[in-house]
């Protein structure tokens, strides 16, 4: 069973500072991986993926994310963080030869960037 | 949300009133997809389907209908065996042949309140 968890209900961090959301995921054997952005009473936005290749993969606005197999873990992170930033975060998985199964997702990461 | 359409943005369901969802694309996508999304639950899976008259239950299906008479069409049918409907619902698709792996594209959501 495929599985995203994404320990942290609730990000804080200051205009300017770095930021980290944390994905962690359950797959049987090589995944895909999603992050996706949600601004009030809207649908969700692509933000990047990782399929292969590098393990640093470079987004929509600034964002980019670690692929790490070892500890099993996507986190998104951006350098210097924006009050527009603000938003809901998903991340999401699904096995690489799993059949085109439905998009596993994280229950959802609420950044809020403060000025 | 170009080339997917969700209607109404806002619904209003009676007690024991079965209520419609519309999800229409243009974009030539092969899969549709129903997630439901409730607060600190993230997107939980309501139906999908890969192919014209053929859908497949998701993790949340009881309560809810779809059809798939049209590629570009994929409606939701909220029913009163549905106890607790109200709740933000997202329509979602993505090709299903290609080069590589493909995330999905959202519509802008339909919000539904039971009065």
């Amino acid at each position: 069973a495929q599985s995203v968890a994404q320990p942290e209900d609730q990000v804080n961090v200051a205009e300017g500072n770095p930021l980290t959301v944390k994905c962690t995921y359950s797959v049987s054997g090589n995944p895909y991986l999603f992050w996706y952005v949600q601004y009030p009473n809207r649908g969700l936005q692509f933000l990047l993926k990782y399929i292969t290749g590098d393990n640093l993969v470079k987004g929509s606005y600034g964002f980019e994310a670690e692929f790490n197999k070892s500890q099993t873990s996507f986190h998104l992170k951006k350098p210097s963080a924006l009050v527009s930033d603000s938003a809901l975060y998903f991340c999401a998985v699904r096995a690489l030869n799993s059949g085109n199964t439905p998009l596993v997702f994280g229950k959802g990461t609420r950044l809020s960037v403060i000025a | 949300d170009g080339g997917i359409t969700q209607s109404p943005k806002y619904l209003f369901r009676k007690e024991g009133q079965n209520v419609t969802l519309s999800c229409e694309q243009n974009l030539n996508h092969d899969a549709m997809y129903w997630y439901r999304q409730d607060p600190g639950q993230g997107l939980r899976l309501i139906y999908y389907s890969q192919i014209v008259n053929d859908f497949q239950k998701g993790d949340i299906a009881e309560g809810y209908s779809v059809s798939r008479e049209k590629k570009e069409s994929f409606p939701l049918t909220v029913t009163s065996a549905q106890k607790n409907p109200t709740a933000f619902y997202l329509c979602a698709i993505t090709p299903l042949t290609g080069p590589g792996d493909y995330g999905y594209t959202f519509g802008s959501g339909t919000r539904l309140t039971v009065v």
